[in-house]
């Protein structure tokens, strides 16, 4: 059972480039999210999607586009990498038990180490 | 405000001993759901336990249960018996059930266990 798929492990990107983090989940999940991770700042929401073809911001969600063509699939990308997005990204996925309710428990991927020089 | 706050950024405990986290939370959503989880150095985010604002007990997994204070707004960790294992980054996180479908996390406390 391969949970909640990371790809790269670690990616170095130049100011200005651009490139998709890669996130696939295989538990048939509708929620899935993205994180990014800062020392002292705990992990704070990007972008999120309730269902296939539909996503919604979350906190810090300049510079980072989403989109959810398949329920399996979420993939974030940087159109210009800048140094302020150097960071850990976390993918995460859920399910939630009784509708309405606030039980969504979240299983998380092992993380992208990225860095903008 | 924060919706999640962590105010020990670092903790240390004696093995077998017990270690409470603290979290405290702020929200006008009377449903809403208490997350913790662990990170290990490896970096994997890890969930650890869940408790529901309507649940009337405090929840348990094994070691860890959550002292619930609703009327406090805390949520607090407790390890008992810690292990060499349980060093690690703890975070706690909320979700309003009603008002949206955001996950809030906390800054997070360290906490190392001491042989």
């Amino acid at each position: 059972n391969a949970g909640v798929t990371q790809t790269p492990k670690f990616q170095v990107l130049k100011t200005g480039q651009s490139m998709t983090l890669q996130c696939a989940q295989d538990m048939n999940h509708e929620y899935m999210s993205w994180y990014r991770q800062d020392p002292g700042m705990g992990l704070r929401l990007i972008h999120y999607s309730v269902g296939a073809g539909i996503t919604d911001q979350g906190e810090v969600p300049n510079g980072y586009n989403v989109s959810r063509s398949t329920t399996e699939d979420f993939p974030l990308r940087l159109l210009s990498a800048a140094p302020s997005q150097t960071s850990v990204y976390f993918c995460a996925s859920s399910y939630s038990i009784g509708r309405g309710t606030a039980k969504n428990i979240q299983y998380f991927g092992a993380g992208t180490r990225l860095s903008v020089l | 405000a924060q919706k999640i706050t962590q105010t020990q950024p670092g903790m240390f405990v004696q093995e077998k001993e017990a270690v409470t986290l603290d979290c405290t939370y702020d929200t006008s959503d009377p449903s809403y759901g208490l997350f913790w989880y662990k990170q290990p150095s490896s970096g994997e985010m890890i969930f650890l336990i869940y408790q529901g604002s309507y649940d009337q007990q405090n929840a348990t997994e094994g070691r860890y249960s959550l002292n619930f204070q609703k009327a406090r707004k805390s949520a607090n960790l407790v390890i008992s018996a810690s292990q060499l294992g349980d060093s690690a980054m703890y975070f706690c996180a909320m979700r309003e059930g009603n008002t949206g479908n955001q996950f809030y996390f906390g800054t997070g406390t360290s906490l190392t266990v001491i042989p």
